[in-house]
């Protein structure tokens, strides 16, 4: 069965940092691009960042490049998303997904609240 | 400013049949864009229905079915159930290593 759990979410104060991360089973991590998307509370689906299965081409929404950085661990299963200088506007439910062209298979989700 | 466009609201009666439509603010989706339809409930993470234009993902009912109409990618749901009652999200694939989702339909069944 094919499982996407994300974790790392919590309470962060504007302009501080967090890190995501996602562990992936069921299927071959490896063979596979991934996605980060989140939604704000109430709001619409965001495509945030994706990342080849080699890590050799990696790509970002403009609301998140320079802030953001996406990686993964092929060895571990595990997917990231390190996000720094975090604002309001980040707030939001982090999923995590497992290559779109090919039948998107999608996390819970983890939530991630920047607040003072 | 919008650039993958979904109506906001659309409602279907018990037995009906829907068709959500995701477009481009300037020019035409085609196959090239990869369209993906997902269904979202409250409180839930949302599930892919169709992916690549029309090829439905596992466990999908064959009620729904994914084309591309007048320019636009389509998502059509025949036979509507009280179930199906959602919010729909289209999303292209815009070049780029770039994709964008449309702003959703939230869809009533009534």
């Amino acid at each position: 069965e094919v499982q996407l759990v994300e974790s790392g979410g919590g309470l962060v104060k504007p302009g501080g940092s967090l890190g995501l991360s996602c562990a992936v089973s069921g299927f071959t991590f490896s063979s596979y691009a991934m996605n980060w998307v989140r939604q704000a509370p109430g709001k619409g689906l965001e495509w945030v960042s994706s990342i080849s299965s080699t890590s050799s081409n990696i790509y970002y929404a403009d609301s998140v490049k320079g802030r953001f950085t996406i990686s993964r661990d092929n060895a571990k299963n595990s997917l990231y998303l390190q996000m720094n200088s975090l604002r309001a506007e980040d707030t939001a439910v982090y999923y995590c997904l497992r290559e779109i062209v090919s039948g998107a298979r999608w996390g819970q989700g983890t939530l991630v609240t920047v607040s003072s | 400013q919008t650039v993958v466009t979904q109506e906001p609201s659309f409602s279907v009666s018990p037995g009906g049949t829907v068709t959500l439509t995701c477009g481009l603010r300037s020019g035409s989706v085609s196959n090239n864009y990869y369209p993906s339809w997902f269904q979202q409930t409250p409180g839930q993470a949302p599930r892919t229905l169709i992916y690549n234009t029309n090829t439905r993902s596992s466990g999908v009912p064959d009620r729904f079915s994914g084309s591309i109409l007048g320019g636009k990618a389509a998502l059509t749901i025949e036979g509507a159930q009280a179930d199906d009652e959602s919010d729909y999200y289209c999303i292209l694939y815009m070049g780029g290593g770039i994709w964008v989702f449309g702003g959703g339909t939230k869809l009533t069944v009534l």
